[in-house]
């Protein structure tokens, strides 16, 4: 069973520092996309990144989030500044695209802000 | 944006007995996906449905995906103490640069007494 690799698997931050998170997608997945559960509540979509560029996200991603795919292998989550409202598991999720239309998740990453 | 109600929010059960919830959009989705959340885990795709009216079973698990395109059931035969955890439903839009979010209900939490 392929697998989205993510670390790291849970981070402590004080409020202002930058966090960068970071996933390993399956090799041959074309679509990329980052995913946020605060604790308690459903998983919400942040962004989708096809092509080295983005191509959908949501009002939650702000000015303060930014996703690049810098050397062709690990896709990265920055926030820039980090609120306490940051705070929550953010999931790394990949998909085929051409052949494949299953979309598979990461184990996570929590980042708790303090 | 686009909102999926899932119900129930929580459901405690017997080991033995049957389970079912669903979810309903206010908008056509034409995928439908059910996953399972473990606890500090990421989501674990069970069912993938993705015509109108079709019927998917995985072993003790069946989901339907509706006529109208805004809703769909799971249901769980003969439940067994490991099918604890979140459920979620997601509905997945049409192709484009969106393809590949997913919007997910709020999610079924299972208990299961032995």
């Amino acid at each position: 069973e392929p697998e989205v690799t993510q670390t790291p698997s849970h981070q402590v931050t004080q409020m202002g520092q930058e966090v960068i998170l970071r996933c390993v997608p399956i090799s041959n997945h074309l679509y990329f996309y980052w995913y946020r559960q605060i604790l308690g509540q459903k998983v919400e979509f942040l962004v989708s990144f096809y092509n080295n560029e983005i191509s959908e996200k949501s009002e939650i991603f702000d000015d303060q989030f930014s996703v690049e795919r810098p050397d062709g292998s690990n896709f990265t989550l920055k926030i820039r500044s980090t609120k306490l409202e940051d705070s929550a598991m953010y999931f790394c999720a990949t998909l085929q695209g051409y052949s494949g239309n299953t979309i598979y998740f990461g184990e996570g990453s929590w980042l708790t802000v303090v | 944006g686009q909102q999926l109600n899932q119900s129930p929010q929580s459901m405690f059960i017997q080991e033995g007995e049957d389970v079912s919830m669903n979810c309903t959009s206010s908008s056509i989705f034409n995928t439908w996906l059910w996953y399972k959340q473990d606890p500090g885990e990421g989501p674990v795709l069970l069912i993938a449905l993705y015509k109108a009216g079709e019927l998917t079973s995985n072993g003790r698990l069946t989901a339907q995906f509706g006529i109208t395109r805004k809703d769909s059931f799971l249901n769980i035969s003969a439940s067994i103490p490991s099918d604890v955890g979140i459920y979620f439903c997601a509905g997945r839009d049409a192709g484009g640069t969106s393809y590949g979010k997913l919007t997910f209900g709020q999610g079924t939490i299972l208990t299961v007494h032995p």
